[in-house]
C-alpha cells in the first residue's frame, strides 16, 4: 500500500509565477489536510478537504491560496502570484476518518522556493 | 485543542532508553494524547496514542499519568536515526463538527542522539 504521495518534491518559482503542489492520498482515505513549514518555524495546519469539499479552511491565507480535492485524481494546493515569504515546505497528510482517533499519514513534502 | 508543553530539546546517548515528557494540564476527558515525530527533511510520522491506559507498540510506549495531565513517551533503546523532533498533540474523541481538524503543533522537544 503505497504512502501518500506528493509532487513535486522539489518546485521553483519566480514571484509572480503559480505554483501548483499535489497530493495523492493513501489507498482508501478520503480526507486529506495540507500543513505550511515555513523555514526555522513549526507546522501550520492550512486546510482540511474530503472529496469535493473544503470543510475547514481555517488556516489558509486570505488571498491567493487555494485548494481543491476533485472526485478523480489528486488533491492541489494552487498559490498564485507566488511572492519570497511563500518559500516553505508544505506537506499533505490524509486519513481514514475524522474523528478524534484518527491518525494522519503524512507525504514526504514539497520544498517551495521563490526566488 | 488543549495546550501542550514540552522541553525544547533533550540529549541522549545510542542504545540507551530515553523518557520525552509532555504536560497537558488542561486535557479534556475526551483528548486523546498523539505522539507525532519529524525526521529531518522528512514528513512528520504517526508514533503513539493513548487515551487512559499506558501504551505499547513497535516503536515506543506511552505512559499517561493517573490524572491524565502529564504523558512520557519511552524510546527504549534510541538509536541515532531516533534523532527527530517530538510532538506530543491533543485530539478531540468527540468531534463536534464545525471545528479545525488538523493536527495542532507546538515547537515540540529536538531529541539529539549521540554516539
Amino acid at each position: 500500500n503505497a504512502g501518500v504521495m506528493q509532487n513535486p518534491r522539489h518546485l521553483v518559482r519566480r514571484r509572480g509565477q503559480e505554483a501548483r503542489l499535489r497530493c495523492s492520498p493513501m489507498k482508501g482515505h478520503s480526507h486529506v489536510y495540507w500543513y505550511r513549514q515555513l523555514p526555522e518555524e513549526g507546522l501550520k495546519f492550512m486546510v482540511y478537504l474530503q472529496k469535493e469539499n473544503i470543510i475547514d479552511e481555517s488556516g489558509m491565507p486570505k488571498e491567493r491560496f487555494s485548494a481543491e480535492f476533485p472526485k478523480e485524481g489528486p488533491s492541489i494546493l494552487r498559490i498564485q502570484q507566488v511572492v519570497r515569504g511563500d518559500s516553505a515546505a508544505y506537506f499533505c497528510a490524509s486519513s481514514p476518518s475524522r474523528t478524534g482517533m484518527n491518525i494522519q499519514y503524512f507525504g514526504a513534502g514539497t520544498r517551495l522556493s521563490v526566488l | 485543542d488543549a495546550k501542550t508543553t514540552q522541553p525544547n530539546s533533550m540529549e541522549s546517548n545510542e542504545e540507551e532508553p530515553v523518557h520525552l515528557p509532555c504536560n497537558h494540564s488542561t486535557i479534556s476527558g475526551t483528548d486523546y494524547i498523539h505522539w507525532y515525530r519529524q525526521l529531518p527533511s522528512q514528513g512528520p510520522e504517526y508514533v503513539i496514542h493513548g487515551l487512559t491506559s499506558n501504551v505499547n507498540n513497535r516503536m515506543a510506549s506511552l505512559a499517561i499519568a493517573e490524572d491524565r495531565k502529564s504523558s512520557t513517551l519511552i524510546l527504549h533503546r534510541a538509536t541515532l536515526r531516533d534523532a527527530a523532533v517530538y510532538y506530543c498533540i491533543l485530539r478531540d474523541l468527540m468531534y463536534s463538527g464545525g471545528g479545525a481538524d488538523g493536527l495542532t503543533f507546538g515547537k515540540g522537544t529536538h531529541l539529539i542522539i549521540q554516539p
